[in-house]
């Protein structure tokens, strides 16, 4: 069993659109979530963390985290084709332990 | 330009070589981290040096052989590697709050090796 799993799309959105991205994880005494932004060729960007149920906002950017369903999105609004780009979800799971998902990756169609 | 930075950016190396990628960490960070990201698989925790101390060793084949000689410089020495050790190698680092990994992790451009 995969212990963070994303779907691996693509998932395409017209421009100004919102654009869902999920993950699972199943370590359930993970404590730390993170999204990162890997656009092809390059290395990946942390875009938002989050430690506690509930959303966190940053710009355009919300994520959303719920320990008891062990679920973890993020949300862009507006998107851009700037946004277009692989995706990748990461759960600390204790320690030193960070685990990525495999990435979804997005198009946002002009 | 991040604030890790890895040499270099591209290799090519035969089974029989022995060649080291380098890291080095602008950030005043604590920990840091060699990943390996091959083509549609999750990125691969490989090594985590905190303090200058190994603290995880992935199951990684000892072939690869890390070194940190100090907080802000980590290297991977590569010899006889196969074809399937062809990969995108990201070094990355973070503050470790002293319990282990809560805080973000910085990740240089990544070295794209190619054994041949």
């Amino acid at each position: 069993q995969k212990e963070v799993e994303q779907n691996s799309g693509p998932l395409s959105v017209p421009e100004g659109a919102i654009a869902s991205l999920n993950c699972t994880y199943s370590d359930r005494g993970s404590q730390s979530f993170f999204w990162y932004r890997q656009y092809s060729g390059k290395s990946p960007e942390l875009i938002m963390s989050i430690y506690s149920n509930g959303d966190k906002e940053d710009g355009r950017f919300t994520a959303q985290l719920n320990k008891a369903s062990q679920y973890v999105s993020l949300l862009i609004r507006d998107s851009q084709p700037s946004d277009s780009a692989t995706y990748l979800c990461a759960v600390n799971t204790g320690g030193f332990k960070t685990i990525f998902g495999a990435g979804t990756r997005l198009f946002v169609k002009a | 330009e991040t604030g890790v930075t890895q040499t270099p950016r591209h290799l090519v190396m035969g089974m029989t070589n022995k060649k080291s990628l380098k890291c080095e960490q602008h950030l005043g960070h604590n920990a840091m981290y060699w990943y390996k990201q091959s083509a549609k698989k999750p990125l691969e925790l490989m090594f985590v040096y905190s303090l200058e101390e190994r603290v995880e060793n992935n199951s990684v084949p000892s072939r690869f052989s890390p070194e940190c000689p100090n907080s802000s410089h980590l290297f991977l020495h590569l010899h006889t590697l196969q074809p399937e050790d062809s990969a995108l190698y990201l070094c990355a680092s973070s503050q470790d709050g002293g319990q282990g990994i809560d805080s973000e992790a910085f990740f240089g451009q990544g070295t794209r090796l190619t054994v041949v």
